[in-house]
This record gives structure tokens, C-alpha cells and sequence, in this order.
């Protein structure tokens, strides 16, 4: 049969707009989240983490919140510039160290 | 900052030949080596997990005669796919650990059996 394929979920932002990515994590017990951005062609690259005994942490531009509750993630992006378009993706580590990714959301940054 | 270097970028093969991709980490010892695969428009799924001088542990359902991985020393660890086939066309990842909390990825290899 003909198979489906998937489709990465888009937000599309203006430019100097803030931007909010969120995510769903499936293990409890993970404590230990990354988000990564990735752009064409390229491999994961680092923005931000955060222990699972904080629920907020703050970078440059960027903000990570953690409710562990509903174990729900989010990427706060000010001010989103051109060069922040590009897919983002949560990762969780598992107790081997593993690191399991979201399913990503595409940011699409409009001039 | 840590660096993985990742070979060959792209590759182009022959359905039934093997590729060998190559992960070094360039500035740092990396025990343990993480690859993914990632196919369009998809997220990173993990393939295995290879620890210096021991077999490397594979997912389930991925096939470990297919996809041999060495990590023979603390800087290099290398993924053959054997007998590729147009199916097994991705984007290939590397990530090297630095100690509990770190981990820096290779820029990938993007592979088409044709």
C-alpha cells in the first residue's frame, strides 16, 4: 500500500517576533533535556539544556521552561532574526545516557 | 569547543556495495559514540550505541550484520553499511559523548544507493 510520510509541524514567525516551540517528552524519569537546532543538510546543533530540578533557564535570546507534570518542554526565541529559521528539535536522556528526540517543529522566520 | 568530524559528507553507492562512514572527535575522548539515522522530514532515530573496545549495543529493529559499527579507539568510531540498498538512503549522524551530560554531533552523511 502506499505509505504516508511524515510531516514536520511548522511555525511561522515574523521577523522580531518572539517564538515559542513546544514539545511532549515521554519518560518520567528522564532528567536531563537539550534543545537542538538543525539546519539543511546538517547535523544537531546545541542551544540549550536544563535539569529536571529547574523549570526555567534562560540563555541569550533563549528560554527553556520544564513542567515536569505533563512533561512538556518549550524554546522561547526573542526577538527571532532570519538566521533562527531552521527545524528544532527536543531531546531527552534516558538512564543509559541515550539521547531520544522529539518529533521537531519547523521555524519559518517571514522579513 | 568539542568537534566531531564526520566522512564522508555525501556519498553515492551502488545497491549491493558497503560504505563505511568515519566519526572522529577531533579534541576530545569520546567512550561512548551515538549514531542516528534520519530520513526526510523525520527526527533523528537512534541506531546504536558503541563504547570503546566493546560490541556496539543496536536498537531494536535495526539490524546489526547490516550496519557494522567499530569504535576500535577513543577517538574514532566508523558505521559500514553493508549490501546497501536503495531503502537504507538516509542521513546518517554521529554523536560523541563527553562524559555524562555532553554530547557534540558529527555534521552528517548523506547517503543514496542507487
Amino acid at each position: 500500500g502506499e505509505s504516508v510520510g511524515l510531516h514536520l509541524p511548522t511555525l511561522s514567525v515574523q521577523e522580531g517576533d518572539n517564538s515559542i516551540i513546544n514539545c511532549a517528552y515521554s519518560n518520567s524519569a528522564s532528567d536531563y533535556f537539550i534543545w537542538y537546532k538543525q539546519e539543511s543538510g546538517k547535523g544537531p546543533q546545541f542551544i540549550i539544556d536544563i535539569r529536571s530540578n529547574m523549570d526555567k533557564r534562560q540563555g541569550q535570546r533563549v528560554t527553556v521552561l520544564l513542567n515536569k507534570t505533563v512533561k512538556h518542554l518549550s524554546l522561547q526565541i526573542a526577538a527571532t532574526q532570519p538566521g533562527d529559521s531552521a527545524v528544532y528539535f527536543c531531546a531527552e536522556m534516558d538512564s543509559s545516557y541515550k539521547l531520544i528526540f522529539g518529533s521537531g517543529t519547523r521555524l519559518l522566520v517571514r522579513p | 569547543g568539542a568537534v566531531v568530524s564526520q566522512h564522508p559528507s555525501r556519498v553515492i553507492c551502488k545497491s549491493g556495495t558497503s560504505v563505511k562512514i568515519e566519526c572522529r572527535s577531533l579534541d576530545f575522548q569520546a567512550t561512548t559514540m551515538f549514531w542516528y539515522r534520519q530520513f526526510p522530514k523525520q527526527s533523528l532515530m537512534l541506531m546504536a550505541t558503541s563504547n570503546e573496545g566493546s560490541k556496539a549495543t543496536y536498537e531494536q529493529g535495526v539490524e546489526k550484520d547490516k550496519f557494522l559499527i567499530n569504535h576500535a579507539s577513543l577517538t574514532l568510531s566508523t558505521l559500514t553499511v553493508t549490501s546497501a540498498h536503495p531503502e537504507d538512503s538516509s542521513f546518517y549522524i554521529c554523536s560523541g559523548m563527553r562524559g555524562r551530560d555532553g554530547y557534540t554531533f558529527g555534521s552528517g552523511t548523506r547517503l543514496t544507493v542507487v
